[in-house]
């Protein structure tokens, strides 16, 4: 059984561009939670996707948005990066009414030079 | 402003002994408590948590202790392990296991052979 699968898991952009990253939760998980995980820092809520719509949101900008499809999967993406964007990305699962923890996947590391 | 604080950035103990990680709170409206464990290059996993309801979680050689009037909480392994070399976060909610996780800086454990 897989659990979440994140991609890619290394990034390198530059200052400006534009980052999409994907997501696959665990099977049989509804819920996708994205985080931002800084050098030394612990993980930092984003927002949290349930039923393709994002139902709870963290303190980050408006250039960082998502998604969700009808398969439950996910994507983050992150308009006019900045250095300071550069973090591990992590994605989390879970089931609405379920009592079960979150899982998390390994990351997708993103570099802004 | 930090509302998960694990004041401690590393502990190091030997094996067989006693760990015990510290967590302090701020935010009055969590109820629900994680801890989970990092290792380098995968994502962090669910170890054990408490309600606020309970002052005790045991599961194997894992107890977390919850002091609502003073808002710490504590994670004790006995005996410990160097397979217990990771980093541990400490984590909080307020509305069940499907909330929006807060998550301390972490604590990187290292056991002595």
């Amino acid at each position: 059984d897989a659990g979440v699968t994140q991609s890619p898991t290394h990034l390198i952009k530059t200052r400006g561009q534009q980052v999409t990253l994907r997501c696959s939760p665990k099977s049989g998980h509804d819920t996708v939670s994205w985080y931002q995980q800084a050098l030394g820092q612990g993980p930092q809520f984003i927002f949290q996707y349930y039923e393709e719509e994002e139902r709870q949101r963290g303190n980050f900008p408006d250039r960082f948005s998502g998604h969700q499809f009808p398969n439950y999967s996910s994507e983050l993406n992150v308009n006019a990066l900045l250095l300071g964007d550069s973090a591990l990305y992590l994605c989390a699962s879970s089931s609405q009414g379920s009592d079960e923890k979150l899982f998390f996947g390994s990351g997708t590391q993103l570099s802004v030079l | 402003d930090q509302q998960v604080k694990q004041n401690s950035p590393s502990l190091s103990v030997q094996e067989g002994r006693i760990s015990i990680l510290n967590c302090d709170y701020t935010n009055s409206m969590f109820d629900y408590f994680l801890w989970y464990k990092k290792y380098p290059a995968e994502g962090p996993t669910f170890l054990i948590s408490i309600s606020s309801i309970k002052d005790k979680n045991e599961d194997g050689r894992f107890t977390v202790f919850l002091n609502k009037s003073a808002k710490h909480l504590s994670l004790h392994i006995v005996p410990s392990q160097p397979g217990d070399s990771a980093v541990y976060f400490c984590a909080a909610g307020d509305t069940g296991a499907n909330s929006k996780l807060t998550f301390g800086k972490g604590i990187t454990l290292s056991v002595r052979p």
